[in-house]
């Protein structure tokens, strides 16, 4: 089993639709997660940082399920401009960083 | 504020030719320092990180080397270039372990 896996995608999905992109992680001493986003030839972008209690920003959600190891990002309304490869991320208790291998996002007009 | 500087931004060598990346965060000090890779369609490879001056842990056997001879400073190299070694290379800082990395803008090495 890999140590970060998400939703193989690419997911095309019409503008304003809501979108969940889906991610476990098997280390269960995992300690922090994140949401990035790339952009096509771009270097990765933190979105945000997934918090136990779940949290929000504008448009986009992101929650933690430590009990079944995973992570998830709602993002809704989906603007042309979210089109990207959304990545995940964990640190384990050793302080190991690992990033998934991405889930890629088309916004249709 | 900080900010990572990264270049060239795209890169065209010869096998065998050697190889010289450099990275410098401002506006910090003593952050910890990373050099990732990306291979074409695939995902962020972690090959090297520092947590102060000549500092450097390897994660990954290969002809590359890091260095850094200053705070903020981290420079990827490699005396042969192979063709494997194609790929997005992308120089990372982050505050302390609960933060998130801050990505530099990339390299693009094409070995030909």
């Amino acid at each position: 089993r890999k140590e970060v896996e998400q939703d193989p995608g690419p997911f095309n999905v019409p503008e304003g639709a809501t979108v969940a992109f889906n991610c476990t992680y098997s280390n269960s001493a995992s300690q922090s997660f994140f949401w990035y986003r790339q952009d096509c030839r771009k270097e990765p972008k933190l979105l945000m940082s997934v918090y136990s209690s779940g949290n929000e920003d504008g448009r986009f959600t992101a929650q933690l399920n430590r009990a079944s190891q995973y992570i998830s990002l709602l993002i809704r309304d989906s603007k042309l401009s979210d089109s990207a490869t959304y990545l995940c991320v964990v640190r384990t208790s050793y302080d190991k960083v690992i990033f998934g291998p991405g889930t890629s996002l088309s916004v249709i007009p | 504020s900080q900010t990572i500087h990264q270049w060239p931004a795209t890169l065209v060598q010869p096998v065998g030719s050697p190889l010289s990346l450099e990275c410098t965060v401002e506006g910090t000090s003593n952050p910890n320092l990373y050099w990732y890779r990306q291979a074409a369609g695939r995902g962020l490879q972690l090959l090297f990180y520092s947590v102060g001056i000549g500092q450097i842990s390897s994660e990954v056997p290969q002809n590359l080397s890091a260095s850094r001879p200053q705070d903020r400073q981290f420079i990827l190299s490699s005396k042969k270039l192979l063709l494997s070694d194609s790929g997005f290379y992308l120089c990372a800082w982050r505050k302390g372990a609960d933060y998130g990395y801050t990505f530099g803008s990339g390299t693009r090495l094409t070995v030909v």
